[in-house]
């Protein structure tokens, strides 16, 4: 059975990088199927997609972030990463990893790990 | 960018009833629209494809209507757990999409 599981620090200082991994386990991110997402949640709000990327390292932004936002993937590890530069406190929120397919269905999902932005 | 709205924002329903949720597209989408459903501290769980599509394991009283800009989501006889946070999800312009802002289907 396919997991995903978020990790990384749950405290990051603003004007700093957050940085987040994704570890798939039961199943191997190099498939050609999928691809593998980033997506947010601030709290008490709604869903918010950052981005994805397939397993051959193509990349795909939410325009409104693509200037501070680097997703990157290392098929050796099974993993990929996502890096948000220049933080604020607006960028406080529960991070999700997925996958979905060649169209953003997004139908596995990790836990979830809380960022919070604060000095 | 494709705007996502849903109504209502709050929905009061009781057991057994039905449950009609609406989503909005600022730009016609097609039919390329999803449904999530999230419970309290869980991860959302994919519910709704191609506008009416159920994604495996989504049992029949989910279902999904629409395409171009008006969208429904009814459930059409609610249990105890379906009481959650629903959201619409257009990917009709990848590679972007977005998500409106969810329904809060609440027991009545």
């Amino acid at each position: 059975q396919l997991q995903l599981q978020e990790s990384g620090p749950g405290l990051v200082k603003p004007s700093e990088t957050l940085s987040l991994t994704c570890t798939v386990s039961g199943g191997s991110i190099s498939s050609s199927s999928y691809y593998w997402g980033w997506i947010r949640q601030p709290p008490g709000k709604g869903l918010e997609w950052i981005g994805s990327i397939y397993y051959s390292g193509s990349t795909y932004y939410n325009p409104s972030l693509k200037s501070r936002v680097t997703i990157s993937v290392d098929t050796s590890k099974n993993q990929f990463s996502l890096k948000l530069s220049s933080v604020t406190a607006a960028d406080t929120a529960v991070y999700y990893c997925a996958r979905h397919h060649h169209v953003p269905l997004m139908d596995v999902w990790g836990k979830g790990t809380t960022v919070t932005v604060s000095s | 960018e494709i705007v996502m709205t849903q109504s209502p924002a709050t929905l009061s329903v009781s057991p057994g009833e039905r449950a009609t949720l609406s989503c909005r597209a600022s730009q016609s989408v097609s039919s390329n629209l999803a449904w999530y459903q999230q419970k309290p501290g869980q991860a959302p769980r994919l519910l709704i494809y191609g506008a009416s599509t159920r994604a495996t394991g989504i049992p029949a009283r989910f279902s999904g209507s629409g395409s171009g800009t008006e969208f429904t989501l009814t459930i059409s006889s609610l249990q105890s757990e379906d009481f959650a946070v629903y959201y619409c999800q257009q990917y009709n312009n990848w590679p972007s999409c977005s998500f409106g802002q969810g329904t809060k289907l609440e027991i009545k």
